[in-house]
């Protein structure tokens, strides 16, 4: 079956950088949601978009917006990039509007800011 | 915000012996999730629940949504090798998912 994808899955960039990733729902799959996980951390929830629509934001930092698209993908736009911003991203997809809620995770893009 | 507490944070056992950990929450859920994480991987969905009270099983894995919906546990019988991992728990609500801080799971053969 296909998964989530996302690209790139590993970004080196140095301070005050701008980074772009990308994500690829499940097909059919309307909920785009970014994680951030730090080492030994839980992912900290950043964004969603239902239906091209922002639904709720998380700790997102004013330097990083992202969007959904026509054909569902999402990009996370990353500006003025800080050595803190080393981490693992991870985009998940669900299927909205529905009684059930399985949010399903890719395989992460790993940035490092040097 | 809502504050999921995963315990224990980390468990080291042996080949064949039964887990358990567990998720509680001052807050009401509708719906847990429990995920599975590999080191440098995304997070693998494991099993799914809905309901109050509603006990699922995914081969070795049973998990269940508790009466209160403020918790939910998850036990793996058996353990193999390839179980080691983080077992990360996560609750639904308000077009929102929150995360435990994970349980890791170290398992010697």
């Amino acid at each position: 079956a296909a998964g989530v994808i996302q690209s790139p899955r590993h970004l080196i960039k140095e301070k005050r950088e701008t980074a772009t990733l990308k994500c690829y729902p499940i097909p059919r799959h309307d909920t785009v949601y970014w994680y951030q996980q730090g080492p030994g951390q839980d992912p900290q929830f950043l964004i969603s978009f239902y239906e091209k629509m922002q639904s709720d934001k998380g700790s997102i930092p004013d330097r990083f917006s992202a969007q959904q698209f026509s054909d569902y993908h999402s990009e996370l736009n990353m500006s003025s990039l800080e050595l803190g911003d080393s981490a693992l991203y991870f985009c998940a997809s669900s299927l909205g509007g529905q009684a059930t809620y399985e949010q399903y995770f890719g395989p992460g893009t790993r940035l490092t800011v040097t | 915000g809502q504050q999921l507490n995963q315990s224990p944070q980390s468990m080291f056992i042996q080949e064949g012996e039964d887990v358990s950990m567990n998720c509680t929450s001052s807050s009401i859920f509708n719906t847990w999730l429990w995920y599975k994480q590999d080191p440098g991987e995304g997070p693998v969905l494991l099993i799914a629940l809905y309901k109050a009270g509603e006990l699922t099983s995914n081969g070795r894995l049973t998990a269940q949504f508790g009466i209160t919906r403020k918790d939910s546990f998850l036990n793996i019988s058996a353990s193999i090798p390839s179980d080691v991992g983080i077992y990360f728990c996560a609750g639904y609500n308000f077009n929102k998912f929150y995360f435990g801080s994970g349980t890791k799971l170290n398992v010697k053969p």
